[in-house]
């Protein structure tokens, strides 16, 4: 089925463990975007990618690391977990083509629990 | 500060109309667009407008926007339980959209 799917929908890990929550797109999306969302802060943007190869620092980068070495992945890794790091995240795509500005099309989050 | 605001809460009773609203500061933004978002579940887009437009309905939904204010809003007419949820506004003027930190709906009996 197209869309986007993220995967796991939830998930509980250690302070100090590295995780990495993964993101896939049917669409061959040219952009896609890692945002956090916690309560009181709305989304935050953490990385996002313009392409395969393509990543940039959004408002929140610090202890995350993104790749994208296919179109329709962009698996996000938190190298070593930190309780401040407990969210709900979302990845969102999006691409020319689209009509109506390109909105952004999100996958149902993966909310991440750091003890 | 923030680039988009909305206050954070709404209220409403059932079948009353809704009016959430959004400011923005970026004057070049081309399109503006209200995302709602149900528990458990990622934000879908509702509805835009594109910037040279004042008003668009659709169904239960107008927007309106004010552009020499920066002021768009967003009216559900006939609120109903199913839409109680977070509502985002958000701007955008290439693929990088800027999010408020979203209205969450409240609709009573």
């Amino acid at each position: 089925d197209a869309g986007i799917t993220q995967s796991p929908r939830y998930k509980i890990t250690e302070t100090g463990r590295q995780v990495t929550l993964m993101c896939h797109q049917t669409w061959s999306h040219s952009y896609m975007f890692w945002y956090r969302q916690d309560l009181g802060h709305g989304l935050r943007l953490i990385y996002y990618s313009a392409a395969a190869d393509i990543t940039d620092k959004g408002e929140v980068p610090d202890g995350y690391v993104v790749s994208r070495s296919k179109t329709e992945n962009f698996p996000l890794t938190l190298e070593s977990a930190t309780r401040s790091q407990t969210s709900v995240y979302f990845c969102a795509s999006t691409g020319s083509g689209q009509g109506a500005g390109s909105p952004l099309h999100f996958g149902n989050g993966t909310r991440l629990t750091v003890t | 500060g923030e680039d988009v605001e909305q206050s954070l809460f709404l209220s409403v009773r059932e079948g009353d109309s809704s009016v959430i609203n959004c400011t923005y500061t970026d004057s070049s933004s081309t399109y503006l667009y209200w995302y709602k978002q149900e528990p458990g579940a990622g934000l879908q887009l509702l509805t835009y407008i594109f910037s040279n437009m004042d008003m668009k309905q659709d169904q239960r939904l107008t927007v309106l926007l004010n552009k020499k204010d920066k002021h768009l809003s967003l009216r559900i007419a006939d609120t109903q339980t199913g839409d109680s949820a977070i509502y985002f506004c958000a701007e955008s003027i290439s693929y990088i959209p800027t999010f408020g930190r979203g209205t969450s709906l409240i609709v009573h009996p």
